[in-house]
């Protein structure tokens, strides 16, 4: 595999249920990024992870839970979501200064019930 | 805090004609600005980018993008359009922090529907 892959592409789930979304990078990259992108409305920076550290939380619900456990590796650990968490999440990686260009993956679906 | 405004929500162009797409951003000092194209189904792909030098750049798929610091715009431009440019179009821009990775901020996008 090659670029940023995620998994699961398609993800229908349940107020209470407990999900995670997978993302993987093969590009030697440093920093990971997730990302939301909701109908209606621009890309809205959700993590940042530079050398597995977090360096930015852009004030997002508690309900969702990053984990970065290496530089190719992040997760992001779903839980109680409402339905208005439905949306596309997209996940990037990059090299990890400003001027690097973000590579993203297809994105995961998410539509919560 | 930057900012990005797309004015146009969605354009249509024939094939085979021009194609400008608008982009302003607020930002204080120099930015680090870029397109991407997202078709359906589909991740953002870069299309080009801009950090320092020349302020034409020109990027994938015959596209370029001038950097235009007094009206602090980054218009992104292609020649003659073809069925498969169809997309959304999404620019942003990303802070000069010099500290490391810094997330992007994006317009909402400007949906491009090409007539045959």
């Amino acid at each position: 595999e090659t670029g940023v892959t995620q998994t699961p592409r398609h993800l229908v789930m349940g107020m209470t249920n407990k999900k995670s979304l997978k993302c993987e990078q093969h590009l030697g990259h440093n920093a990971m990024y997730w990302y939301k992108q909701s109908a209606k409305k621009p890309l809205e920076l959700m993590f940042v992870y530079n050398f597995k550290e977090q360096t930015e939380n852009n004030s997002v619900p508690s309900r969702f839970s990053p984990e970065c456990p290496n530089s190719s590796h992040l997760f992001l650990h779903l839980h109680t979501l409402q339905p208005e968490d439905s949306a596309l999440y997209l996940c990037a990686s990059s090299h990890g200064s400003g001027s690097d260009t973000q590579y993203f993956g297809p994105g995961t679906r998410l539509t919560v019930l | 805090a930057q900012s990005v405004t797309q004015p146009d929500i969605h354009i249509t162009v024939s094939e085979g004609a021009s194609l400008e797409l608008r982009c302003n951003y607020s930002y204080g000092a120099t930015p680090y600005l870029f397109w991407y194209v997202q078709s359906p189904g589909q991740g953002l792909q870069l299309l080009l980018k801009y950090f320092s030098g020349d302020t034409l750049v020109q990027g994938i798929k015959g596209f370029e993008a001038e950097f235009k610091r007094s009206q602090s715009s980054f218009n992104l431009r292609k020649p003659s359009v073809h069925w498969s440019d169809a997309a959304e179009y999404f620019c942003a821009v990303g802070a000069q922090s010099g500290g490391g990775a810094d997330g992007l901020t994006f317009g909402k996008g400007t949906h491009l529907i090409i007539q045959p």
